[in-house]
């Protein structure tokens, strides 16, 4: 079946970095694009990034951008998150997620089908 | 950048009841909208993807409508199980995958 195991979660100092990694397994990891999801203690889901299947197109929240970068190994079959100048607000619970339609990056539309665990990320002094 | 806008924030129901949660979207979305359950310490759950289509597994009293900009995600007989928060996605634009602020199903 299935299974998307996030790690690399961690307290760090605002302005820190933090890389997180999701291991998957279950099904032909290099067919599917992958996203990363966070959820801040008590609120709701915020999308943060996606990846194309074959890494060649990515994409980040506008809150993100230009300080996470998303990135995969096929080889691995693992998904990257390197979130550098952490802030406050980006305390979270970090979910990785599968896209459900195969080869599908860009060019047309598929929901989440299977989320990890998450990992928890505390940015604070 | 597409909004997703849900309503209520709050829901108090009882078991047995008919339950409809509402999501709007700033701009026409087709039919790329998908529902989740989620419940506390726990990783959501896909309910329903391309706004009226039932994932595997999921019990039939949950059901999806809608198209464009207003959907619906209706439960027909709330379940003890069935107590926790929904929230709604768009899947239509790559530059965000919007979530809906969530709805949370509690205990009358």
């Amino acid at each position: 079946q299935v299974q998307l195991v996030e790690s690399g979660g961690g307290v760090v100092q605002p302005g820190g970095s933090l890389r997180l990694s999701c291991k998957a397994s279950g099904f032909t990891f290099s067919t599917y694009g992958m996203h990363w999801v966070r959820q801040a203690p008590g609120k709701g889901l915020e999308w943060v990034a996606f990846i194309r299947y074959d890494g060649s197109n990515k994409h980040y929240a506008d809150s993100v951008k230009g300080r996470f970068t998303i990135s995969r190994d096929n080889s691995q079959n693992t998904v990257s998150l390197q979130m550098n100048f952490l802030r406050a607000e980006d305390t979270a619970l970090y979910y990785c997620a599968k896209h459900f339609e195969a080869y599908c990056g860009g060019d047309c539309y598929s929901h989440f089908d299977q989320w990890g665990q998450g990992t928890l990320v505390t940015v604070s002094s | 950048d597409i909004q997703m806008t849900q309503s209520p924030s709050t829901l108090s129901a009882s078991v047995g009841d008919r339950v409809t949660i509402t999501c709007r979207a700033s701009q026409s979305i087709s039919s790329w909208l998908a529902w989740y359950q989620q419940k506390p310490g726990k990783a959501p759950e896909l309910l329903i993807y391309k706004a009226s289509s039932l994932e595997s597994g999921v019990p039939s009293r949950f059901s999806g409508s809608g198209s464009g900009t207003e959907f619906t995600l209706t439960i027909s007989s709330l379940q003890p199980d069935d107590f926790a928060t929904y929230y709604c996605q768009q899947y239509y634009s790559y530059s965000g995958f919007t979530f809906g602020g969530g709805t949370k199903v509690e205990i009358k």
